[in-house]
């Protein structure tokens, strides 16, 4: 089944300690993408990949890492995460970079930092 | 730079009543826009877009360029339509060749029974 897979579904952390959510695709897409959904203010795109190796900044990236070592892989890091960190965040993949592709999203990841 | 506004945190309607969700947005060039749903405990998915012109679950969109807007409607909700719903455009970032995809805050519909 074509599909994005994030991991985990669920974490609780504490201020400071690094964390790494996972993201697959299966789609052989080029365009991924992270966002954190808050409410109020919707979707926010933190980063995104064009392709292996290429990664550039979405709207709200302060605190965030990512790299794309695989094209089907795409983790986010949070090396020292704070509560302001905490939110539901969804991974994203589209066929390519076009304007009219359809973003196909991941189940969430609901983070609780404390 | 490009944004998207849905003006209704929350939308309730009654079953079988007309519902519009609306949506403007604000963007320099020809964007192509969408609506994404997110039903209770399923992920985020697409609805339909403009470009494809086309008719999901009942629901339609026009894009309104004279008045910037994407309003997605429906002449009779069903109580399965309850969901968050997304208005998304897609358009060039800086002058670059790609979609830069940007979400508005969202609208919570509620269709009683």
């Amino acid at each position: 089944e074509a599909q994005v897979t994030q991991n985990p579904r669920y974490l609780i952390t504490v201020t400071g300690k690094k964390l790494t959510v996972t993201c697959s695709q299966n789609m052989n897409h080029e365009y991924m993408s992270w966002y954190r959904q808050d409410p109020g203010l919707g979707l926010r795109q933190i980063y995104y990949s064009m392709n292996v190796e290429v990664t550039d900044k979405g709207d709200v990236p302060e605190g965030y890492k990512v790299s794309r070592k695989e094209k089907r892989n795409f983790p986010l890091i949070l090396e020292s995460p704070s509560p302001n960190q905490t939110s539901l965040y969804f991974c994203a993949s589209s066929l390519s970079k076009s304007l009219g592709d359809i973003q196909y999203f991941g189940a969430g990841t609901r983070l609780s930092v404390l | 730079a490009q944004r998207v506004t849905q003006p209704e945190k929350l939308l309730s309607v009654f079953k079988g009543a007309p519902v519009e969700l609306k949506c403007n947005y604000s963007y320099s060039g020809s964007p192509e826009l969408f609506w994404y749903v997110q039903y209770s405990r399923q992920r985020l998915q697409l609805l339909l877009r403009h470009i494809s012109r086309e008719s999901i679950k009942g629901f339609t969109a026009d894009l309104n360029k004279g008045e910037t807007s994407f309003h997605l409607k429906k002449p009779f909700a069903q109580e399965e339509d309850s969901a968050m719903y997304y208005c998304a455009l897609s358009g060039n970032a800086g002058g670059t060749s790609y979609g830069k995809l940007t979400f508005g805050q969202g609208t919570i519909l509620t269709v009683h029974p």
